[in-house]
């Protein structure tokens, strides 16, 4: 079966640095993906991994690991507006996009 | 104004009634999805299309079909529905061309009571 994990929540303060694990078992891989979704929001892309290895865009990198089916998306310089859901979601072999339950984070003052 | 729009934005129905849900996109994307997120199972996927003529069913097609009026258009039916169907719909369509990303609507929150 299709199997995305990824923490349930997770609190952090501003200007801290967060990281947020996502492991996967999926029926072939075609990328993964990372969104963000405040609450009651729709969800925005962030980053797209296919090749293993960090990718950076500004604040956030997100990194991926094939073999291991492992990707972590890192925030840095932590603003109060990061608090939101961070879904990782894994395209497969069908092209279908499996989405993880998502990570609640929180920035505390 | 918003690259995809859902219609309606909440929606109460009552058990077995048939219902209509439609996505409207201004992007020219192909592809285009029907997800439906309930809490602490993430979205899933209930249908998608590759263009107007190619339709495919999700993890959770049961109890769900679509129609595909156009290349801008992408409507969710639930013929009879049911109070487990009650979850918020995301219609979204993705960029083939540059980042694969997804762009969604703002959703549709369903009550069936």
């Amino acid at each position: 079966g299709q199997n995305i994990d990824q923490p349930t929540e997770m609190t952090a303060t501003e200007g801290a640095i967060v990281q947020i694990n996502c492991t996967y078992q999926t029926s072939g891989f075609n990328g993964l993906f990372w969104y963000q979704q405040h609450a009651g929001e729709a969800p925005t892309f962030l980053s797209y991994n296919v090749l293993d290895g960090l990718e950076e865009k500004g604040r956030f990198s997100s990194f991926l690991s094939r073999s291991k089916g492992y990707s972590y998306l890192l925030l840095k310089e932590l603003q109060m507006k990061d608090s939101a859901s961070y879904l990782c979601a894994v395209r497969d072999r069908g092209q279908n996009f499996v989405f993880g339950p998502g990570t609640r984070l929180s920035v505390l003052p | 104004d918003a690259d995809v729009t859902q219609t309606p934005r909440n929606r109460i129905t009552k058990t077995g009634k048939r219902i209509m849900l439609e996505c409207s996109q201004t992007k020219g994307h192909d592809r285009m999805y029907w997800y439906r997120q309930d809490p602490g199972l993430g979205l899933r996927l209930i249908y998608y299309s590759f263009d107007v003529k190619d339709i495919n069913k999700g993890e959770i097609s049961d109890g769900y079909s679509v129609s595909r009026q156009a290349q801008a258009k992408f409507s969710l039916s639930l013929e009879s529905a049911i109070p487990n169907q009650t979850a918020l719909y995301f219609c979204a369509t993705e960029d083939r061309d540059g980042t694969y990303e997804q762009y969604f609507g703002p959703g549709t929150r369903l009550t069936v009571t």
